[in-house]
């Protein structure tokens, strides 16, 4: 298996407060991502991240925010938490088209 | 943009019946497909994959074939077991696209019962 961990693993939170997400690789792979899943929807892109500090939006990126300081972390921050961000949060590592490796997801719910 | 459908789920199979979930794509340039398996309460592993067109991906059983001409890359195992319950599903990257994110479809849980 990659070596791909995330946390936490499952937080509770409360609206408005500010929740970061951690994602650590130790296979050195460039591209870093945030997918959320959720029922009915599948995995959808929250950022990436192409090496340290290039990052870039996915299709569902506003409230969240990311950094990459490091190869191998990726930090996803929720500057204030909403409920409409409980979800399943899972980090994903990968060289260019190949194949994403995915880490054993993060599980947030905002009350 | 691109998107990935596959059949709608849950699907309920007796072990050692026939497994088919079907996944269709629609992308702009020409896509590595993928089937990833999530089994309950872990993360994603790939399953098989292909990145041209009549590559066949296979593993542990399952089998997909890269069809360019139905734009398909339906997932197929001859017998399944009560170990195969899990969501499956089906992904594309599109090489060139910059960001190279998996478009995924919406996931097919399947359930085999002994």
């Amino acid at each position: 298996d990659a070596g791909i961990t995330q946390s936490p693993r499952h937080k509770v939170t409360e609206t408005g407060t500010p929740v970061t997400l951690r994602c650590h690789q130790t296979e050195n792979h460039r591209y870093m991502y945030w997918y959320r899943q959720d029922p009915g929807h599948g995995l959808r892109l929250i950022h990436y991240s192409y090496g340290v500090k290039d990052t870039d939006k996915g299709e569902v990126s506003d409230g969240y925010s990311v950094s990459r300081s490091k190869t191998e972390d990726f930090l996803l921050t929720l500057e204030s938490a909403t409920s409409s961000q409980t979800s399943v949060y899972f980090c994903a590592i990968g060289e260019g088209a190949g194949t994403q490796y995915f880490g054993p997801g993060t599980r947030l719910t905002v009350l | 943009g691109d998107s990935v459908t596959q059949m709608e789920g849950p699907v309920t199979l007796s072990e050692e019946a026939f497994l088919t979930i079907n996944c269709t794509y629609t992308a702009t340039g020409y896509p590595s497909l993928f089937w990833y398996v999530q089994y309950p309460g872990e993360g994603l592993q790939l399953l098989l994959k292909a990145t041209k067109a009549d590559d066949k991906g296979s593993n542990k059983g399952f089998e997909a074939t890269y069809r360019k001409e139905t734009t398909s890359f339906h997932l197929e195992k001859g017998s399944v077991q009560v170990s195969d319950s899990a969501v499956y599903f089906c992904a594309l990257i599109t090489p060139g696209a910059g960001s190279y994110q998996l478009t995924f479809g919406k996931g097919t849980k399947l359930s085999v019962i002994p």
